[in-house]
């Protein structure tokens, strides 16, 4: 496989469920991130990950918790959503400089 | 805080009329500008990247234009097709991190 996969696709939780979004990146690029896209919103950027250190946290709340265990994998763990978190979750990775950004199709999140 | 706005918000076109979408940004450090494309719900594919240092890129019927200085770049879709129907999306990028636009959706009329 090449450039970034996300999985799953679609995800419909609870808000008392917790579930975890993945994303695997095959392009040796050493920097990762997760962007959220509202309706009739700009992207935001949520987590950057570069050498497997986490070097941004965009005042996410503590109910998105991400997870870098190396630089080809990239998680967020999610836990008592509220139905203002449904969005697309997009993942991203490129080179630590920010060239080459590559994103994922992301995952439809919706809480109910 | 870079901020970026696109303009026009949406654009319908009938087919074969040549498309032009607008961007600019506040802060004029960037490393570079990128310009995505995204069709409903799915992820982002990478159109064009302009490095600071250059004035324009093209790529088949695209072409885009970076006027750093005065915090601009244009878009150019020539002689539009319904498959190009999509939002469009410019981003900037300061140190490693992108700031979009909120985009512009294009509908191309058959």
């Amino acid at each position: 496989e090449t450039g970034v996969t996300q999985t799953p696709r679609h995800l419909v939780m609870g808000m008392t469920n917790k579930k975890s979004l993945k994303c695997e990146q095959h392009l040796g690029h050493n920097a990762m991130y997760w962007y959220k896209q509202s309706a009739k919103k700009p992207l935001e950027l949520m987590f950057v990950y570069s050498l497997e250190e986490r070097v941004e946290n965009n005042s996410v709340p503590s109910r998105f918790s991400p997870e870098c265990p190396n630089s080809s994998h990239l998680f967020l763990h999610l836990h008592t959503l509220q139905p203002e978190d449904s969005a697309l979750y997009l993942c991203a990775s490129s080179q630590a400089s920010g060239y080459g950004y590559t994103f994922g199709s992301g995952t439809r999140l919706t809480v109910v | 805080k870079q901020e970026v706005t696109q303009i026009p918000a949406a654009l319908s076109v009938p087919e074969g009329e040549n498309l032009v979408l607008n961007c600019s940004f506040t802060d004029s450090a960037i490393y570079n500008l990128q310009w995505f494309r995204q069709d409903p719900g799915k992820g982002l594919t990478s159109l064009l990247l302009i490095q600071s240092s250059q004035r324009e890129q093209t790529s088949g019927r695209l072409n885009a234009s970076l006027d750093k200085s005065s915090g601009r770049s244009t878009l150019y879709i020539a002689a539009s097709q319904p498959g190009d129907s999509a939002t469009y999306l410019c981003a900037v990028t300061n140190d490693y991190k992108l700031s979009f636009g909120a985009g512009t959706t294009v509908t191309v009329r058959a």
